[in-house]
């Protein structure tokens, strides 16, 4: 079955810096590649998606890159503001029927 | 905006108890899931359903049993708490694979958090 790992699993930022996380996968036939963000108390909420047939996809602060070959990818927000501090996780599966394998969450701290 | 309502936010039960854990969603979405959250283990699947009446084990099973007897409806079941169960509980569900657009996006509950004692 797929395999996430998700690295670091914390991360300090100033605010105003960028922060990047980054996760591996293990099944070659994953094309499906969310991530979701955990504000404390709250529940998980996707904020982007990738598929295979795209290497970089980006919405204002965010954005996330792929790399099929190597197996890995990677969200990045610039510009880090305080209500980015959050838990975020990774995920993948295969387009068609199969699991959502989820990281184990990287907790952003963004420092004012 | 799609709703999925879990009935208890917080629970506490004993070593041995039988606990339910309600889920409902409002939007006619065909597939729902039950997820355990841990802290440094991120979202495990216990159980999914992609129809009424038809469940798939996750990634952890064991202990846990599952029930969607309504197309809405996703119950959670521990038939004999343990100790090892506490945790954070999370219902999600998600439009299904006949649709192309937002297929796998998950909505989330907000979650129950059980405690056994």
């Amino acid at each position: 079955g797929e395999n996430v790992e998700q690295h670091p699993s914390t991360l300090s930022v100033q605010e105003g810096d960028s922060a990047v996380i980054k996760c591996t996968y293990s099944d070659s036939a994953s094309n499906y590649f969310p991530w979701y963000k955990q504000e404390l108390g709250k529940r998980p909420q996707l904020i982007i998606d990738i598929r295979s047939n795209v290497g970089e996809k980006k919405d204002q602060r965010i954005a996330v890159t792929l790399n099929k070959t190597a197996k890995h990818f990677s969200l990045h927000i610039t510009e880090t503001q305080p209500e980015d501090s959050a838990v975020y996780f990774c995920a993948a599966k295969r387009q068609s029927w199969g699991k959502l394998q989820f990281g184990a969450g990287t907790q952003v701290v963004v420092t004012p | 905006d799609v709703k999925v309502t879990q009935s208890s936010r917080y629970l506490v039960k004993r070593t041995g108890e039988k606990v339910f854990l309600e889920c409902v969603q409002d939007m006619d979405h065909e597939n729902m899931f039950w997820y355990r959250q841990d802290p440094g283990l991120g979202l495990r699947l216990i159980y999914f359903s992609y129809d009424v009446k038809m469940k798939e084990k996750g990634d952890i099973p064991e202990g846990y049993s599952v029930s969607r007897e309504k197309k809405e409806r996703f119950s959670l079941i521990l038939e004999s708490a343990s100790t090892n169960q506490t945790s954070m509980y999370l219902c999600a569900s998600s439009l299904g694979q006949r649709f192309s657009v937002g297929a796998n996006v998950l909505t989330f509950g907000a979650g129950s958090r059980l405690t056994v004692l």
